[in-house]
């Protein structure tokens, strides 16, 4: 199956700051997907980007699909953004997930 | 609210017992995904529906089986229940079998004691 790489596994940001989270895929893909999980379990479904760059507020993201990756931006961070940020690809009829990038943000 | 419907939000049961959860997908959507996160194994891929009919089967144990039923909704029947079963379960929905975009549910917390 298709193997999804995610680093750094631990991110601890001041309240401001900015961040790179990245994803590395093993083969070619169909989809690629963001998530942010909030300390309450939810899975927020952050960015549907197979490739290219998309925005949304303080969240940018680009997948480079030629070269198997994707970076998610978090700029001028913010408490709220705290939890586990996934990537997920879809290969066979699934999505595999990343284990995950843990972003801290202090106030 | 992503559209996607999972019931109960939380269950505890005990050891060797048996519960069925139960998915509503996002109008629209003829897929169904179930994963299972642990803290342990991450978020592992289930067994995917779509329009009724198995399309994939993942790291689901024996124990376990689900359906889709004519309406879409989906369950998970979860049974002989161990310790270990102990998770977060999603359902998510897509369109169609193979899809530009998974929503998922707000998961169910199992707890086995």
């Amino acid at each position: 199956g298709i193997q999804v790489e995610q680093s750094p596994p631990d991110l601890i940001l001041q309240e401001g700051a900015n961040s790179t989270l990245r994803c590395n895929f093993s083969d070619s893909v169909n989809n690629l997907q963001w998530f942010h999980q909030n300390p309450w379990g939810q899975l927020i479904n952050l960015f549907y980007i197979p490739s290219g760059t998309k925005q949304n507020g303080r969240l940018s993201a680009t997948t480079v699909a030629t070269e198997r990756y994707s970076l998610l931006y978090i700029s001028s961070s913010q408490t709220t953004d705290s939890g586990v940020y996934f990537c997920a690809v879809d290969g066979d009829y699934k999505l595999s997930f990343g284990a995950g990038t843990t972003v801290t943000v202090r106030a | 609210d992503s559209g996607v419907t999972q019931t109960p939000k939380h269950l505890i049961t005990a050891t060797g017992q048996r519960v069925t959860l139960r998915c509503s997908p996002r109008s629209g959507d003829l897929s169904v995904y179930w994963y299972q996160q642990s803290l342990d194994q991450g978020l592992q891929f289930l067994i995917q529906y779509y329009n009724g009919e198995e399309r994939a089967k993942g790291n689901i144990l024996e124990r376990f089986s689900a359906q889709q039923f004519p309406d879409l909704h989906s369950e998970l029947n979860l049974s002989s229940l161990e310790l270990g079963d102990s998770a977060l379960y999603f359902c998510a929905s897509s369109v169609g079998p193979r899809d530009y975009g998974y929503t998922f549910g707000s998961g169910t917390r199992l707890t086995v004691v």
